[in-house]
């Protein structure tokens, strides 16, 4: 158990739809990031927050979007849905925000029909 | 940005043998080389890192080689057990102590 928390598990759901993907970090860990995850493109880095503010952006659609909240959880919105958005997003923190351990949760698959 | 590449993408070997993955990276300033290990329904772990200022890392029967000059470096498992059964990810840091991650190699241990 890495000690990340990412809901829910599993969700369907249908193209132009809107989702959020939640994430509770380790405690005591200020960084935040978020990765997806797809059979042909391995991990893609998305965002990264540190205690509370954008540090980075990646490869993140501007249908997407994030935020960390001031208890350092995090929240991915996922708007106007595509099928090629279906996918494993993982969700990791840091204690820091430089290079160093990752902790990644089990991940949040979407699937959009 | 940083490019990654991992050979073999698919590894198969007898349960006891060594495998040896590579991974090569494009930033001559990248200083950090973890490696994660992701099985299946799961999210990746880190299994071991090394910094520029190091050659080679031994953990158990897992062993970390880095040729910064060469850009690439390498994870050993040796006598391997089928729980090494995996994806194993290089991630190399970049830019501002960002990670890229390689699309990863699938690690097959034939009991």
């Amino acid at each position: 158990d890495s000690g990340v928390t990412q809901t829910p598990k599993h969700l369907i759901t249908a193209t132009g739809q809107r989702v959020t993907l939640r994430c509770s970090p380790r405690s005591g860990d200020l960084s935040v990031y978020w990765y997806q995850q797809s059979l042909d493109q391995g991990l893609q880095f998305l965002i990264h927050y540190y205690n509370g503010e954008e540090r980075a952006k990646g490869n993140i659609l501007e249908r997407f979007s994030a935020q960390q909240f001031p208890d350092l959880h995090s929240e991915l919105n996922l708007s106007s849905l595509e099928l090629g958005d279906s996918a494993l997003y993982f969700c990791a923190s840091s204690q820091q925000g430089g290079s160093g351990e990752l902790f990644f949760g089990e991940g949040s698959r979407l699937t959009v029909l | 940005g940083e490019n990654v590449e991992q050979h073999p993408s698919t590894l198969s070997v007898q349960e006891g043998d060594s495998a040896v993955i590579k991974c090569t990276y494009s930033d001559s300033a990248s200083n950090y080389f973890p490696w994660y290990k992701q099985e299946l329904g799961k999210g990746p772990q880190l299994i071991i890192d090394i910094r520029s200022n190091v050659g080679e890392k031994k953990d158990q029967r897992i062993a970390v080689t880095l040729n910064k000059t060469a850009k690439h470096f390498s994870l050993h498992i040796t006598e391997t057990q089928p729980e090494d059964s995996a994806v194993y990810f290089c991630a190399p840091s970049y830019g501002n102590n960002r990670l890229a991650f390689g699309k990863g190699n699938q690690v097959v241990v034939i009991p």
